[in-house]
């Protein structure tokens, strides 16, 4: 079955500590986006990468950074620098352009930050 | 980046058909309109995309009229597994990284 995976399904971290979360599609869909939601609140975007080794920030980048070595794979990290970190975390990914699809989102890493 | 507007949440029973309006008052005209539906601890589920008039699918219909400055998702006899959050998003179609999700709207079916 093709779809997205995010791993791990829950994280817990110290403050002060960088963390990785981890997304892996077998979609072989070209962009990939990773998304943070707050508890009652909609999705807002992190970053985006419509190709391998080429990435975007979204509207909320500052204390995350992205690598996008291989088309399957798009992993985020929470760095110390971000604020608020504990949120749930959604990667997604899609086919752009004409002739695309709509979104197709991971379950989500569950990231609590003490 | 067109803005659209969803009431917060909507009450239903289960057999009933429901509507959920979505306004977009300065939707462009390349803009598709897209619904995702997402249940807790999930991450969203493409439902519907449509540009103008109707647009059904084996789960749903929306509905567009001529201005297009609105646009309404209709599920038909609901089930309590259609409680969930859904969401109306505007934008190019398939354009991804230009699609804000805003903070939908909560539906809760009951028995």
């Amino acid at each position: 079955d093709g779809g997205i995976t995010q791993s791990p399904k829950y994280l817990f971290r110290k403050e002060g500590q960088n963390v990785t979360l981890s997304c892996e599609q077998n979609l072989n869909h070209d962009a990939m986006y990773w998304y943070r939601q707050d508890p009652g609140q909609g999705l807002r975007l992190i970053y985006y990468s419509q190709i391998v080794n080429d990435f975007q920030k979204g509207d909320i980048a500052e204390g995350y950074s992205v690598s996008r070595e291989k088309k399957e794979s798009f992993p985020l990290t929470v760095t110390s620098a971000q604020k608020n970190p504990t949120a749930f975390y959604l990667c997604a990914s899609s086919i752009e352009g004409q002739g695309g699809s709509p979104l197709h989102f991971g379950n989500g890493t569950r990231l609590t930050v003490t | 980046l067109a803005k659209t507007t969803q009431p917060i949440s909507m009450d239903s029973y289960e057999g009933q058909e429901v509507n959920i309006t979505c306004s977009h008052n300065n939707i462009a005209t390349n803009d598709y309109i897209t619904w995702y539906q997402q249940f807790p601890s999930q991450g969203p589920r493409f439902i519907i995309q449509g540009y103008k008039t109707k647009v059904t699918n084996e789960v749903a219909s929306l509905f567009i009229p001529a201005d297009r400055k609105s646009s309404t998702l209709s599920l038909p006899r609901v089930s309590l597994s259609d409680t969930a959050v859904y969401y109306c998003l505007v934008g190019a179609r398939y354009n991804n990284n230009d699609m804000r999700f805003g903070a939908g709207t909560r539906l809760t079916v009951k028995p």
